[in-house]
């Protein structure tokens, strides 16, 4: 496709149950990004990868929280022992570029709705 | 440490006129980068426009524009002949110098009356 996708778009999960969002960022681009937008917020970044390499976690907002993205494409948000406190919109992004070298367009998909009950 | 602050949680605009949502930013970065992104309610982010900080020409994109004052601080976004599909949140967004994360402010919802 011509954008970024992810899936499913809509998650409902039973506190502590783990969860797994997917992302296919646009093709060729390096880099992807995943950010956590709450309701009525604007998005925060979580984790962000260049390639298969996950260059920053400084995001994540505990270890329950895991990212990989294995052959520098799809990438995997995994949540385990889900809790209410993570029901949000999480959000992918990707850039053509290898961020830091400038200001490159991050271009986002539409989201998962995470709903944790 | 970056921030980014949209004072207006709401905006109602006529349709066919023009709008200018408020954005200030706050950074010790000698270069940054600017960005609109909206978001209908559908979900999606989708970019409208970028601003460097060291462009001279405030950036425009067809019907948007960015009017970008350095010294205050500010990269308002100007949407010329509201239509009702700008009905929309509007984000603005700044990357700091070799950064990659974009801090994100809270948003302002437009709402285009006909």
């Amino acid at each position: 496709g011509a954008g970024v996708s992810q899936s499913p778009r809509y998650k409902v999960a039973k506190r502590g149950q783990d969860v797994a969002l997917r992302c296919d960022p646009i093709s060729g681009h390096v880099s992807l990004f995943w950010y956590q937008q709450a309701l009525g917020q604007g998005p925060e970044f979580l984790t962000y990868f260049q390639n298969e390499a996950q260059l920053d976690k400084s995001g994540l907002p505990s270890d329950r929280f895991f990212a990989e993205r294995p052959e520098g494409s799809v990438s995997t948000l995994k949540i385990q022992r889900t809790q209410q406190e993570d029901s949000a919109v999480y959000l992918c992004a990707s850039s053509l570029v290898v961020a830091g070298g400038g200001h490159d367009t991050q271009y986002f998909g539409p989201g998962t709705r995470l709903t944790v009950l | 440490a970056q921030k980014i602050t949209q004072t207006q949680p709401g905006m109602f605009v006529q349709e066919k006129e023009a709008v200018t949502l408020d954005c200030t930013y706050d950074t010790s970065d000698p270069s940054y980068g600017l960005f609109w992104y909206k978001q209908p309610s559908s979900g999606e982010m989708i970019f409208l426009i970028y601003q460097g900080s060291y462009d001279q020409q405030n950036a425009t994109e067809g019907r948007y524009s960015l009017n970008f004052q350095k010294a205050r601080k500010s990269a308002n976004l100007v949407i010329s002949a509201s239509q009702l599909g700008d009905s929309a949140m509007y984000f603005c967004a700044m990357a700091g110098a070799g950064s990659y994360q974009l801090t994100f402010g809270k948003g302002t919802k437009l709402s285009v009356i006909p």
